[in-house]
């Protein structure tokens, strides 16, 4: 059964102060794994698209990369606005698309 | 960017009525459209798979015929909740495949329905 398990469930972050959220996940064949941003009371908003181990990718001050068994999303210095619910989420092989997700990590960047 | 907007996006209704909640991708077409369903502090539930031109795909344990699934367009799919009733109440969320455009999905907005 494909499986995501993402830690930590919270993370407290001082303004400035980089870290890492990590994205386990077990699945049969992967097509692709995503990263989604959700504000409260608001959809998912589409991050970072990861298709194959060693695949990296950038967007302002947040760097997504996968391993075989994870996938870790690099917050570099981050701000207030990025505050926010990050989602991770894996697409198998002949599932017709659909999506997987993990519980999701709850950033709060103080200033 | 691909946008996905949900029509309400917040609903009350009376226990024992139906409510629809519709989804649209405003500047992609879309075979196949999804539905989830979210409750407070909790992840996405994936309800159904919807394809255009044809039946829904339920998940296990999620009941066909309280939860209608239409898709009858490229660029439309609804969600009729039948004879709703207050634990139905829930934040539900579509989200769009671009049709011929890779494998990213798009989500829409959400729609809060609470059912008193």
């Amino acid at each position: 059964e494909d499986q995501v398990t993402q830690s930590p469930e919270a993370l407290r972050l001082q303004e400035g102060e980089s870290s890492s959220l990590n994205c386990s996940y077990t699945v049969s064949g992967l097509r692709g794994l995503f990263w989604y941003r959700q504000d409260p009371g608001k959809g998912p908003e589409f991050l970072f698209t990861l298709y194959s181990a060693g695949e990296e990718k950038e967007k302002e001050r947040l760097k997504a990369t996968l391993t075989k068994k994870e996938s870790f999303l690099h917050i570099t210095a981050p701000k207030p606005e990025d505050s926010a619910t990050y989602l991770c989420a894996v697409q198998g092989l002949n599932q017709g698309g659909k999506l997987i997700f993990g519980q999701g990590t709850e950033l709060s960047v103080k200033p | 960017g691909a946008v996905v907007s949900q029509h309400p996006s917040r609903v009350i209704c009376k226990s024992g009525t139906s409510v629809k909640i519709e989804c649209r991708s405003l500047d992609f077409q879309a075979t196949t459209m999804f539905w989830y369903r979210q409750f407070p502090k909790q992840s996405l539930m994936l309800m159904a798979t919807s394809n255009e031109g044809s039946k829904a795909t339920y998940e296990q344990g999620v009941e066909k015929d309280k939860f209608l699934i239409n898709h009858a367009s490229l660029t439309l799919s609804t969600l009729t909740v039948t004879s709703a009733h207050p634990e139905d109440s829930s934040f539900y969320i579509c989200s769009a495949r671009p049709t011929g455009a890779g494998n990213t999905i798009y989500f829409g907005e959400g729609s809060w329905l609470t059912v008193v």
